[in-house]
């Protein structure tokens, strides 16, 4: 159980463009999901928080206008890297929750900027 | 803001040796979890704790939640080929809070 699915796996494209990441919830309501980004060798870095209807609470110094979250149901939340450039290359992670539960993650998308 | 203190960062074992590493923090936490990521995917979770000085088991991994509520330890027995990854912890401040901190995490390299 508490499946987290994540799409694309990987993505390649050019600068300037936008890129849409999803992340669904496979077999149970993710009240929560979370958007993470990880550089090489580092660890999970958080860059928002998302409730179902609600809008994204976002981290110091990730800006809001660039990273476009949508949780639009219980088991969909996107994220929407706008004009996106080479310095935003990386790996990006969702997971969701459920009240009183741990957060399970998705298997992350590896995006490259060109 | 919380920082967690991870150790070791990086491990060099033999197979079949037992490994140990841990979690300190300055802040105390109602929740521990611990993590294994592999190359290029998502952390999956190992063991949640939820009470200070409770001990779990999942197959050969062993986690503890420190009395005090700032540390956590993951022992692994009998390493096999596959526990190779990297282990992270992560302190969640309660229920109703949202929001994990995590440590930098252990890579673990197991030879043969």
């Amino acid at each position: 159980g508490a499946v987290v699915s994540q799409h694309p796996s990987r993505v390649i494209c050019k600068s300037g463009t936008s890129v849409k990441i999803e992340c669904r919830s496979l077999d149970f309501q993710a009240t929560t999901m979370f958007w993470y980004r990880q550089f090489p060798k580092q660890s999970l870095m958080l860059m928002a928080t998302s409730n179902e209807g609600s809008k994204a609470t976002y981290e110091q110094g990730v800006e809001k206008d660039k990273f476009l979250i949508n949780h639009a149901s219980l088991t969909l939340s996107t994220l929407t890297v706008t004009s996106a450039h080479p310095e935003d290359s990386s790996f990006y992670i969702c997971s969701g929750r459920t009240s009183n539960q741990p957060q399970h993650f998705g298997d992350g998308t590896r995006l490259s900027i060109l | 803001g919380q920082q967690l203190n991870q150790s070791p960062q990086s491990m060099f074992i033999q197979e079949g040796e037992d490994v140990s590493m841990n979690c300190t923090s300055s802040s105390i936490f109602n929740t521990w979890l611990w993590y294994k990521q592999d190359p290029g995917e998502g952390p999956v979770l190992l063991i949640a704790l939820y009470k200070a000085g409770e001990l779990t088991s999942n197959g050969r991994l062993t986690a503890q939640f420190g009395i005090t509520r700032k540390d956590s330890f993951l022992n692994i027995s009998a390493s096999i080929p596959s526990d190779v990854g990297i282990y992270f912890c992560a302190g969640q401040l309660g229920q109703g809070a949202q929001k994990l901190v995590f440590g930098q995490g252990t890579r673990l390299t197991i030879n043969p």
